[in-house]
């Protein structure tokens, strides 16, 4: 079952806007990471913000978490035509030496030049 | 520092066929794991390992068997496949969760169809 839901599926903006994208979770975890994966391409971690954390920076990224509404955000600041891609929010939950990863169905972001 | 290659690329399979999908990584990562994507879809999870001659079941491991006779390599094996099969799937590697690391690498994916 997906636990992590990006919102919205698709999001087109011009070069240099921001870029906002929404994960919303339904049950209790460890940390929250959020990929990047270019078409065709495998999947690049981008950040991963545990739970007692409530934002994170890197570089024109930045990432919240509100365990208290089950959501994170992810904002890419002045995009460029490269951040074209598809965004995965991913939960963690840890169990002894597994790491239960679940992964939502993404968000295709287009940016345009 | 190779990082996690998956082979083959791309493949087409018959239906009933078997083959296996090879996964290596050099970063000495106790945990390894199999994903697959489907169109529209997130990544879901076959099977994962936490360690040489350790494995154990994800969301959907029906149809696929792995096995971890090394550190190193992860190999997942669908033993008589079907067109429900037809994903891309997704290798991945990380340190225990117990180590300070714990960034997950992502192989570049293995295309298959089976028809």
């Amino acid at each position: 079952s997906q636990q992590g839901e990006e919102d919205p599926q698709a999001l087109s903006i011009q070069e240099g806007e921001n870029a906002t994208m929404n994960c919303s979770y339904k049950t209790s975890i460890n940390n929250l990471q959020w990929y990047r994966q270019n078409s065709g391409r495998g999947l690049v971690h981008l950040i991963l913000i545990r739970s007692n954390e409530r934002e994170k920076h890197s570089g024109r990224l930045r990432v919240t978490l509100d365990t208290s509404k089950k959501s994170s955000s992810l904002l890419i600041t002045a995009s460029r035509a490269a951040d074209t891609a598809s965004y995965f929010c991913a939960t963690e939950v840890l169990s002894g030496s597994a790491r239960q990863l679940t992964f939502g169905s993404g968000t295709q972001l287009t940016v345009l030049p | 520092n190779a990082g996690v290659t998956q082979t083959p690329k791309f493949q087409v399979l018959k239906t009933g066929q078997s083959m296996t999908l090879q996964c290596a990584q050099d970063m000495n990562h106790e945990y390894m794991s199999w994903y697959r994507q489907d169109p529209g879809m997130g990544l879901r999870l076959i099977h994962y390992s936490v360690g040489a001659g350790i494995t154990d079941q994800g969301e959907v491991p029906n149809g696929y068997n792995v096995s971890r006779s090394t550190t190193e390599d992860f190999p997942l094996r669908l033993l008589s496949a079907a067109p429900s099969q037809t994903s891309v799937y997704f290798c991945a590697s990380s340190y225990s969760p117990g180590h300070s690391g714990n960034t997950i690498y992502f192989g570049e994916g293995s295309w298959l169809t089976v028809v």
